[in-house]
């Protein structure tokens, strides 16, 4: 049973980066096809997909945010780990990662249970 | 980017109705193109992938098609667990991947 579960502070402040950590479970990130994934979703509104590692550790970025994300993997500790630079109120937002699945069936499958972050002073 | 727009952004239907919701890319798009429900409060969960593949476990009653920049979500005979926002995706592999802006569908 694949789970995932995300993990970081609640609350940050204007201009301060962000690091989330997603812990995972259930599959590995040495999997041929296999990915991470990063979405997030303000209050009422839409889903956003921000960022993407590969089991090759290639990495894929929303082209808007490339230049404030950063993805990374640790695959011994079954973790993946996205920072986000230069935090505005306008990111305020449930943040989610989500298994993705490979090959011909590739999809978000399987997603963590959010966690919500707060920017403000 | 790809940007992906649904229609309708709401839609009131009622249970046992026939209803489609669409999602047109900006560009024409591969075949990587997903559906998802979401719940308040909940994660989204997957439906439907590869424009037409139903996930397993869900039910029969969901079903996508599509090609080029033009694809659908059908739900058959709408059931009460069916009332939620629902999300299309595109996944490409030099960009990544797009979601459209929602369509929340509600009981009329």
């Amino acid at each position: 049973q694949i789970t995932l579960k995300e993990s970081g502070p609640t609350l940050v402040k204007p201009t301060q980066t962000l690091t989330l950590t997603c812990t995972f479970s259930g599959f590995s990130l040495s999997t041929s096809g296999v990915g991470v994934g990063w979405i997030r979703q303000p209050p009422g509104k839409a889903l956003e997909w921000l960022a993407l590692i590969y089991w090759d550790d290639d990495k894929l970025y929303k082209s808007s945010l490339k230049s404030r994300l950063t993805i990374t993997k640790d695959t011994s500790k079954n973790q993946v780990v996205l920072t986000m630079t230069n935090m505005d109120p306008v990111d305020t937002a449930t943040y989610y990662c989500a298994h993705r699945r490979g090959g011909q069936k590739t999809a978000m499958d399987v997603w963590g249970q959010g966690t919500t972050v707060t920017i403000s002073s | 980017d790809i940007q992906m727009t649904q229609s309708p952004s709401t839609l009131s239907a009622s249970v046992g109705d026939r209803v489609t919701i669409t999602c047109r890319a900006s560009q024409s798009i591969s075949s990587w193109l997903a559906w998802y429900q979401q719940k308040p409060g909940k994660a989204p969960k997957l439906l439907i992938y590869q424009t037409s593949s139903l996930e397993s476990g869900v039910p029969s009653r969901f079903s996508g098609s599509g090609s080029g920049t033009e694809f659908t979500l059908t739900i058959s005979s709408l059931q009460p667990d069916d009332f939620a926002t629902y999300y299309c995706q595109q996944y490409n592999i030099y960009s990544g991947y797009t979601f459209g802006q929602g369509t929340k569908l509600e009981i009329k």
